[in-house]
């Protein structure tokens, strides 16, 4: 059985940083692609961004360049999320979810399974 | 903002058919990218209900029926049934913003 659980969320004040954790189990880790999705309070889902399975590659959505860092520790099935200069707009749930491919930067990837969500809260 | 639009709203009585509409553009579904798309129960984590446009996961109704054409795609729920009140996402690749999106979600309700 495909697990994702999520951990390191919190509240944080504008500016601060916080990194989130996905332990995952029940799948092949270093072989999927492994992505962040963020649902602010009330509203729709948001791709944040997304990294391959062997070779690492990273992708982000635009509004989190160079503010946040994905990455994997394919040896403990571990994926992470470092968010750094963290803004008010950047509160949110954030999922961790398993692409059903490989690679990062395949156009048809998609998330097959999603962990239960860890909440950032970024207030003074 | 999402570049894929879907209405924030659709609802039908039991047993009806609802359709919700994807609607996206020649950067994403035009260009012949798949289209999937997630429900997400009250209060639940989103699920996969729909891939590659038109495939139901194991465990999924046939009452859920996906297609897509040039640059729309449509999510379809038949005999539609109380459990089925949830927002519904659909998700592409968009090539100008070389990364992935979902769409603006739908409310589904059950009168």
């Amino acid at each position: 059985e495909v697990q994702l659980v999520e951990s390191g969320g919190g509240l944080v004040q504008p500016g601060g940083s916080l990194r989130l954790s996905c332990a995952a189990s029940g799948f092949t880790f270093s072989s999927c692609a492994m992505s962040w999705v963020r649902q602010a309070p009330g509203k729709g889902l948001e791709w944040v961004s997304i990294i391959s399975g062997s070779d690492g590659s990273t992708y982000y959505e635009d509004s989190v360049k160079g503010r946040f860092t994905i990455s994997r520790d394919n040896s403990k099935n571990t994926l992470y999320l470092q968010m750094d200069s963290l803004r008010a707009e950047d509160t949110a749930v954030y999922y961790c979810a398993k692409g059903r491919y490989g690679s990062g930067s395949y156009y048809d990837n998609y998330f097959d399974y999603w962990g239960q969500g860890a909440l950032v809260t970024v207030s003074s | 903002q999402s570049v894929l639009t879907q209405p924030p709203s659709v609802s039908g009585a039991p047993g009806q058919r609802v359709t919700i509409s994807c609607s996206g553009s020649s950067s994403n579904i035009g260009t012949g990218y798949d289209v999937h798309w997630y429900q997400q129960l009250p209060g639940t984590t989103p699920k996969l209900l729909i891939y590659i446009n038109s495939n139901r996961p194991s465990g999924v109704p046939d009452r859920f029926s996906g297609s897509k054409s040039g640059t729309s795609a449509s999510l379809a729920i038949s005999g539609l049934q109380a459990e089925d009140e949830a927002d519904y996402y659909c998700q592409s690749y968009d090539r100008r913003l070389s990364g992935y999106v979902f769409g603006t979600g739908t409310k589904v309700t059950v009168l």
